[in-house]
């Protein structure tokens, strides 16, 4: 089994629907918690980080982490086309940034 | 700020051949870690390099080797290539307080 499980997806959603991605994960060691997007045969970009629980927002983005479920989440408001692409989640324990777990990603398409 | 950058961006190998992929991290960066990301999957960690020395492995072969310069930037070599190394190949760079940060990649193809 792997350490961190992703919604495989794909998801495909309406412009201005908000979006849920989601990510479990069983190692207790993981204390930062990232998501990346990722366009078609692209490098990763860091969208947000987290360190333990709790939610962080930015814009139009909302990382929720629940460490008593290892569970995260990340939320997309007012969709847009331009947000087609695979989300990572991507998680750490209290170590140098660089060696992190991540998931196998969640492909979203979002239709005009 | 050019970012993390690697050369090159495709490459196509033969079987039992050997690779080297280059990587010059985000200024200001001193940590260079590679991943493998096969299609469909996410990353996988190889191995990190700080103070040009490998600091962490993950679970890959020791066909998988790499380098740090004094400039922090690094090489990551394979040998004795095989089909299933055929992946997107990333570097990413950070330092202590930030996150890292991915290159482009360099796609390789081994036929």
């Amino acid at each position: 089994q792997k350490e961190v499980e992703q919604d495989p997806g794909p998801l495909s959603v309406p412009e201005g629907a908000i979006v849920s991605l989601n990510c479990t994960y069983s190692n207790s060691a993981f204390q930062y918690f990232m998501w990346y997007r990722q366009y078609s045969r692209k490098g990763p970009e860091l969208l947000m980080y987290t360190y333990s629980s709790g939610n962080k927002e930015d814009g139009r983005f909302t990382a929720q982490v629940d460490k008593s479920s290892k569970y995260i989440s990340l939320f997309i408001r007012d969709s847009q086309p331009s947000d087609s692409a695979t989300y990572l989640c991507a998680m750490r324990g209290n170590t140098n940034a660089g060696k992190s777990t991540f998931g196998d990603g969640t492909t979203l398409t979002v239709k005009p | 700020d050019a970012g993390v950058t690697q050369s090159p961006t495709h490459l196509i190998k033969t079987r039992g051949q050997q690779v080297t992929l280059r990587c010059s991290p985000k200024s200001g960066h001193d940590t260079v870690s590679w991943y493998q990301q096969a299609l469909g999957q996410g990353p996988q960690f190889i191995f990190q390099y700080y103070e040009e020395e490998e600091r962490q492995r993950g679970n890959f072969p020791d066909r998988f080797s790499g380098h740090q310069f004094p400039n922090y930037s690094s090489e990551l070599n394979v040998n004795a290539l095989l089909l299933g190394d055929s992946a997107l190949y990333l570097c990413a760079s950070s330092r202590t307080g930030s996150e890292a940060f991915f290159g482009q990649g360099t796609r390789l193809t081994v036929v």
